[in-house]
């Protein structure tokens, strides 16, 4: 079946930081989902991108939709404590359901 | 509105044990989603559904029942617990793009 990859893992930045992360596809997507996931929640969209080359921004988050449609990437600028968390990319993955890629785990030192 | 409800919020099992966890949601969505998200993991889709009266698998659903007699109600069904599914279980719906979860049902089989 299709496999999302996202990476990093996790990530542990300084308050201040930017950061970046990207998630990656076997397959083709029509749409690249971004969800953030905060302690004992459940996850929250962010940003939904629908073409190739898209790019995105949701106050200090930007989020751009491939150019070959396999990848999309997440970028926060000068991170505050609150973007602690859970990163998720997701797709669609037959018009139906929904499948999340491993998650890209954000702490941020104050 | 209340978006998505997970009862009950904390469950512990015993090994071959049932139970049924309830998702319901007052939007009107057509289409519900079961997820698994094991510690440190992404969310695994168990069941989903698009209508009243239509489920289909998702990529784990073995040890697992849905049904979708209503709109609003998508319940889960552990038939025989294992320690396998201990676990924290998400339900969501969606319209469109975007999908809205529940706080989570946090499961242990012991």
């Amino acid at each position: 079946g299709q496999q999302l990859n996202q990476s990093p893992q996790s990530m542990f930045i300084q308050e201040g930081e930017d950061v970046s992360m990207n998630c990656t596809s076997s397959s083709i997507f029509n749409t690249w989902l971004w969800y953030k996931q905060e302690p004992g929640e459940g996850p929250v969209l962010l940003i939904a991108l629908y073409k190739a080359g898209e790019l995105t921004s949701n106050g200090r988050l930007t989020a751009q939709f491939g150019i070959t449609r396999k990848d999309s990437f997440l970028n926060i600028s000068a991170s505050i404590p609150s973007d602690v968390g859970i990163y998720f990319c997701a797709e669609r993955y037959n018009n139906n359901d929904m499948r999340f890629g491993a998650g890209t785990r954000l702490t941020v030192k104050p | 509105n209340a978006g998505v409800t997970q009862t009950p919020k904390f469950r512990i099992l015993k090994i071959g044990q049932s139970m049924t966890l309830q998702c319901a949601q007052d939007m009107n969505h057509n289409y519900m989603y079961w997820y698994r998200q094991d510690p440190g993991m992404g969310l695994k889709l168990i069941y989903y559904s698009v209508g009243a009266g239509i489920t289909d698998k998702g990529e784990v659903p073995n040890g697992y029942n849905v049904s979708r007699s209503t709109t609003e109600d998508f319940p889960l069904r552990l038939e025989l617990a294992a320690p396998s599914q201990t676990s924290v279980y998400f339900c969501a719906s969606r319209v469109n793009t975007e999908a809205f979860f529940g706080q989570g049902t946090r499961l242990t089989v012991v």
